[in-house]
């Protein structure tokens, strides 16, 4: 099946510093999105991106689906990005069937 | 506010007990998940349903049950014939549409095994 691999697995960041997770997956995918989980368990969702760029406010990712990786950027990264970050793609089209990777976990020092 | 209501947040167990863990939303999605997440792991999907009165099993479907009734709630039995429960189960949501299938979670709930 589709591994989906994630690094860093640690990342540890002064507050104002930038910084850029990868997310590497084996198969194509239609469905690709980003979260954020913060300490108290809580996910959201970032980015909805199978390809191309998107941004918002600090944070940007970039899908280039044809090399089979994505990327989320954090610029002027601030205390309140601690946490994990987790991409996540669908199997197949259509399935509903989406996987994890194993997730980044961001620490950012005040 | 619309959101996903999982009930209850802590929930302590014991041994041989079957519990269920309640999800509701009320975003008008299709779709609804249950996920396992162990601690410094990534989540693990136990089962989702598509649509009202259907449901398939996902990667770690053996000790659980599901049931579909409604289009809003999507509630997880934790049966006795799961070995190993104590986890973080997180339920979600989604529709598919132009944006594609974004998924939106609940803020979980701890179960642990006494």
């Amino acid at each position: 099946g589709i591994q989906v691999e994630q690094s860093p697995p640690d990342l540890i960041l002064q507050e104002g510093a930038n910084s850029t997770l990868r997310c590497n997956f084996s198969d194509s995918v239609n469905n690709l999105q980003w979260f954020h989980q913060n300490p108290w368990g809580q996910l959201i969702n970032l980015f909805y991106i199978p390809s191309g760029t998107k941004q918002n406010g600090r944070l940007s990712a970039t899908t280039v689906a044809t090399e089979r990786y994505s990327l989320l950027y954090i610029s002027s990264s601030q205390t309140t990005d601690s946490g994990v970050y987790f991409c996540a793609v669908e199997r197949g089209s259509g399935t509903y069937k989406y996987i994890f990777g194993t997730g980044t976990r961001l620490k950012v020092l005040a | 506010d619309g959101g996903i209501t999982q009930s209850p947040k802590y929930l302590f167990r014991k041994e041989g007990q079957n519990v269920t863990l309640s999800c509701e939303q009320n975003l008008n999605h299709d779709a609804m998940y249950w996920y396992r997440q162990d601690p410094g792991q990534g989540l693990r999907l136990i089962y989702y349903s598509q649509i009202v009165n259907d449901f398939q099993k996902g990667d770690i479907a053996e000790g659980y049950s599901v049931s579909r009734e409604k289009k809003e709630s999507f509630p997880l039995t934790v049966t006795s014939a799961q070995k190993n429960p104590t986890a973080f189960y997180l339920c979600a949501s989604s529709t598919a549409g132009r944006s594609g299938n974004t998924i939106y979670f609940g803020e979980g709930s701890w179960l642990t095994v006494v």
